[in-house]
């Protein structure tokens, strides 16, 4: 069975700080997706970023850099320089071999990320 | 635009009704899911649907019932039998089997309240 264990309920930090979101996974598969997602308070997920098992090069994206490292089965996301509008609720997500998610994708419980002024 | 619409975003229910929650897409995907949260629970899926005319329970399926007669169409029918159904209920799509990416595309929501 595959598991996502966002082990952070709640994070809040002051605008400009650095803040890193944990992301630990389990699977058997030896071909899996990871994926984050954003929640805002509309409700929308909204999709960040998809790595496959088989690239462990960490991403930047702007401000949002990712860090995948398999031995440790962990995919955490960081956020540099915070503002109030990265305040939402943060999942982290994993899909099977089939890749498609056609059997859907396992979510953690996400992590509620508040910036403060 | 494409994407994916549920609704009603709000729907209030007396114990015993049933309901429907709608979703519809015009991203021409061939997978559609139902997922439910509640706080501090995550996503936890309801039903999936990878093909027309088919689908698969998921992990929480008692009391809920789907149908996929059209592929852009996965109503979701919330049943008396189902204990606890006051939650935040959230449709997406995916282009389905044989694309591997796994990227889910999700509606606005619909949250259910039972009085």
């Amino acid at each position: 069975a595959q598991k996502v264990t966002q082990a952070q309920t709640e994070i809040s930090v002051v605008e400009k700080e650095d803040v890193t979101l944990d992301c630990v996974y389990e699977t058997r598969d030896t071909t899996y997706y990871l994926f984050w997602y954003k929640q805002p308070p509309s409700g929308e997920l909204v999709f960040l970023i998809r790595r496959n098992s088989f690239d462990e090069q960490n991403e930047i994206s702007g401000r949002y850099s990712w860090n995948f490292q398999k031995s440790t089965s962990s995919f955490n996301f960081t956020i540099t320089a915070s503002q109030v509008v990265d305040s939402a609720v943060y999942f982290c997500a994993l899909s099977g071999a089939s890749g498609g998610g056609a059997d859907g994708l396992t979510f953690g419980k996400g992590t509620h990320l508040i910036i403060q002024p | 635009d494409g994407g994916i619409t549920q609704s009603p975003k709000y729907l209030f229910r007396k114990e015993g009704q049933n309901v429907t929650l709608s979703c519809e897409q015009n991203l021409n995907h061939d997978a559609m899911y139902w997922y439910r949260q509640d706080p501090g629970q995550g996503l936890r899926l309801i039903y999936y649907s990878q093909i027309v005319n088919d689908f698969q329970k998921g992990d929480i399926a008692e009391g809920y019932s789907v149908s996929r007669e059209k592929k852009e169409s996965f109503p979701l029918t919330v049943t008396s039998a189902q204990k606890n159904p006051t939650a935040f209920y959230l449709c997406a799509s995916s282009p389905g089997q044989g694309i591997p990416t796994g990227e889910l595309f999700f509606g606005e929501g619909s949250r259910l309240t039972v009085l």
